[in-house]
């Protein structure tokens, strides 16, 4: 079975700094998607940031980037020129790119909580 | 009303009590899920539903009833629960099995659920 593994519970950043997300994940699938998802305090999930294990290349999304290591089985989350509202839970998620009764479900990590220092 | 929404947003009842979450799709998606979020526990899949049909049930108590009229509604019904199923419960949904998609899922705002 796959599993995601956030080993940070917590983690701190000065505003304007650039701060790293680890996430590992263990799997035999050799295609699957994988995604950051940020969870402000006001609760709502909103996906910051994915991507397909068969692409070489690392996704961006302005600020946010992910340095993704197939080899490793791993797939951080990079925040540069961090803000106030960035400030949140932040989880990591696996989906296997397989068809099956339980091909559209995610498997999250236990979550990062980022704090973002003024 | 766009995305994923969800009603009530915050619920108080009784062990005895009887009551309902909504949460309502509007990206044309034909999965829907609902999880359940716990202080410092990690994200709990309670149910998944493909195209109306109920395609996982993760070991859930039978007190949590869920219910898929078509693919754009989802509800959880709740019957004599317990102080300790107080928790966010969160609805997702997301364009399952389509060739070439990442299937990622768009969440609700979720319903802060408290048992007394």
């Amino acid at each position: 079975a796959q599993t995601v593994t956030q080993s940070q519970p917590e983690m701190s950043v000065q505003e304007a700094e650039t701060v790293t997300l680890s996430c590992t994940y263990d799997t035999s699938e050799s295609d699957y998607y994988l995604f950051w998802y940020k969870q402000p305090p006001s609760r709502q999930m909103i996906l910051v940031i994915r991507q397909e294990a068969y692409k070489q290349q690392n996704a961006t999304e302005n600020r946010f980037s992910v340095n993704f290591q197939k080899a490793a089985k791993s797939f951080s989350l990079k925040i540069s020129d961090s803000q106030l509202g960035d400030a949140a839970m932040y989880f990591c998620a696996y989906r296997t790119a397989g068809y099956g009764g339980s091909q559209g479900n995610l498997i999250f990590g236990k979550g990062t909580k980022l704090s973002v220092k003024p | 009303e766009t995305g994923v929404t969800q009603t009530p947003r915050h619920l108080v009842m009784g062990m005895t009590n009887k009551k309902s979450l909504k949460c309502e799709q509007h990206l044309g998606h034909n999965a829907m899920y609902w999880y359940k979020q716990s202080a410092k526990k990690p994200l709990e899949l309670m149910f998944v539903y493909n195209f109306k049909e109920q395609t996982e049930n993760n070991s859930v108590p039978s007190r949590f009833s869920p219910e898929c009229p078509n693919s754009s509604h989802l509800f959880l019904h709740l019957h004599t629960l317990q102080p300790e199923d107080s928790a966010l419960y969160l609805c997702a949904s997301s364009q399952a099995r389509a060739a070439g998609s990442y299937g990622e899922q768009f969440f609700g705002p979720g319903t802060r659920l408290t048992v007394l």
